[in-house]
């Protein structure tokens, strides 16, 4: 079955270590985002790709960065420069990024940094 | 400025019973899109429905119902003879603005909790 698979689903890290969340996907979409999770908030996009080889900043994209070398994939790095990474992850999906296009989520990684 | 609104925090009710998620948006834009997703203790967000801003009929599937209305800017979403499994948090979320999916605003969420 078509989906999105990330990983790991729970991650820890020392603080001032830099770390990247897995995010793939076999839906051959071709616009990929990221969003953060805190308790009692909305989502907050982070970084979104429309195509491979291009990627734009989101709401907050301080601290993060990403890369998307393969349609399939684009992992996103957490680094030391985020003052307050720990967080629940979510990657998302479109076949496109035309509005209106319901967004599709893994499962999500919760990073914890002590 | 785009801002979705979901005022419940939280909700508790007993199984069977009805219960309505109130969601709330502001938007200058003339076409835009709502939705609504589930997010289970697993984590995952699941999508389950879209509303563009021409169609205001209400629709059904199953025990949920979606009642859209321009006049409130409200797109309630109402879940009739609750059962334990949807025990969830439920986000509201807008789309508009420019022509990408990227600008999609989403309310804080609502948790429902479902005794049984």
């Amino acid at each position: 079955d078509g989906g999105i698979t990330q990983s790991p689903k729970y991650l820890f890290r020392k603080e001032g270590q830099n770390v990247t969340l897995s995010c793939e996907q076999n839906l051959n979409h071709d616009a990929m985002y990221w969003y953060r999770q805190d308790p009692g908030q909305g989502l907050r996009l982070i970084y979104y790709s429309q195509i491979v080889n291009d990627f734009q900043k989101g709401d907050i994209a301080e601290g993060y960065s990403v890369s998307r070398e393969k349609k399939e994939s684009f992992p996103l790095t957490v680094t030391s420069a985020q003052k307050n990474p720990t967080a629940f992850y979510l990657c998302a999906s479109t076949p496109s990024s035309v509005r209106g296009s319901p967004l599709h989520f893994g499962n999500g990684t919760r990073l914890t940094v002590t | 400025a785009q801002k979705v609104t979901q005022a419940q925090t939280e909700i508790s009710v007993v199984e069977k019973e009805d219960v309505t998620l109130d969601c709330v948006y502001e938007t200058r834009d003339t076409t835009y899109y709502l939705f609504w997703y589930k997010q289970p203790p697993s984590g995952e967000l699941v999508f389950l429905i879209r509303r563009n801003s021409f169609d205001e009929q209400n629709e059904i599937s199953g025990r949920y119902s979606w009642n859209f209305q321009k006049s409130t800017s409200s797109f309630n979403f109402t879940i009739t003879a609750s059962q334990v499994v949807d025990s969830a948090v439920y986000f509201c979320a807008l789309s508009g603005g420019m022509d990408s999916n990227y600008q999609l605003i989403w309310g804080a969420g609502t948790k429902l909790i479902i005794k049984p």
